[in-house]
């Protein structure tokens, strides 16, 4: 089955305590990039890789790493997270930049306390 | 600056067809109508996509105006499991282009 699947689900974590969101892919897309979904901002875009060790910033990309090591894999770092960065996450992947049908995981509750 | 605009809610009965209208009138002759939805914080599911002409999937219609100023989003026969945000994207298909997720549209399917 086509997925794309972020763990954990659900974290809660404190502030400056380092923190890895996985996120994999198995349709073999190029494109791959990270969202961050708050209440009355709609979803907003981290970080983008167009293929392996190809990343760039979004509309969003302070306090937020990326590496792109395999074309499955696609993890968000926050290497010292604070209460800001409480947000819903998604990744998304898709075949190609250009493509604009998208496949997103089932989301990252992240709370920073 | 918001690209496209959509009802805040709507409701509709179980069985009948959901209609969601979407404007679009600043589109580009290259740009492509997305629809999504989002049903209660998970993550979101395309739907349909279309440039100019009508489309059909198994989930949905798109129709798209000749002048392609709006266009409306087809739900034949609703039911509650579709109940969720619906949203209507316009987008390149080239290079990174961010999906841009507005407010969208409350889809309510009341039994």
């Amino acid at each position: 089955e086509a997925q794309v699947t972020q763990n954990p689900r659900y974290l809660i974590t404190v502030t400056g305590k380092k923190l890895t969101v996985t996120c994999s892919q198995n349709m073999n897309h190029e494109y791959m990039s990270w969202y961050r979904q708050d209440p009355g901002l709609g979803l907003r875009q981290i970080y983008y890789s167009m293929n392996v060790e190809v990343t760039d910033k979004g509309d969003v990309p302070e306090g937020y790493k990326v590496s792109r090591k395999e074309k499955r894999n696609f993890p968000l770092i926050l290497e010292s997270p604070s209460p800001n960065q409480t947000s819903l996450y998604f990744c998304a992947s898709s075949l190609s930049p250009g493509q604009g049908k998208a496949f997103f995981g089932q989301g990252t509750r992240l709370t920073v306390v | 600056d918001a690209k496209t605009t959509q009802p805040t809610s709507m409701d509709c009965a179980e069985g009948r067809a959901a209609n969601l209208p979407c404007n679009h009138s600043t589109i580009s002759g290259n740009e492509y109508v997305y629809w999504y939805r989002q049903i209660h914080s998970q993550g979101p599911q395309y739907i349909i996509h279309g440039l100019k002409n009508n489309e059909t999937n198994e989930m949905a219609s798109l129709i798209i105006t000749e002048d392609r100023k709006s266009s409306t989003l087809i739900l034949p026969h609703a039911t509650l499991r579709d109940t969720a945000v619906y949203y209507c994207i316009v987008r390149l298909h080239s290079g990174n282009t961010p999906l841009v997720f507005g407010k969208g549209t409350r889809l309510s399917v009341i039994a």
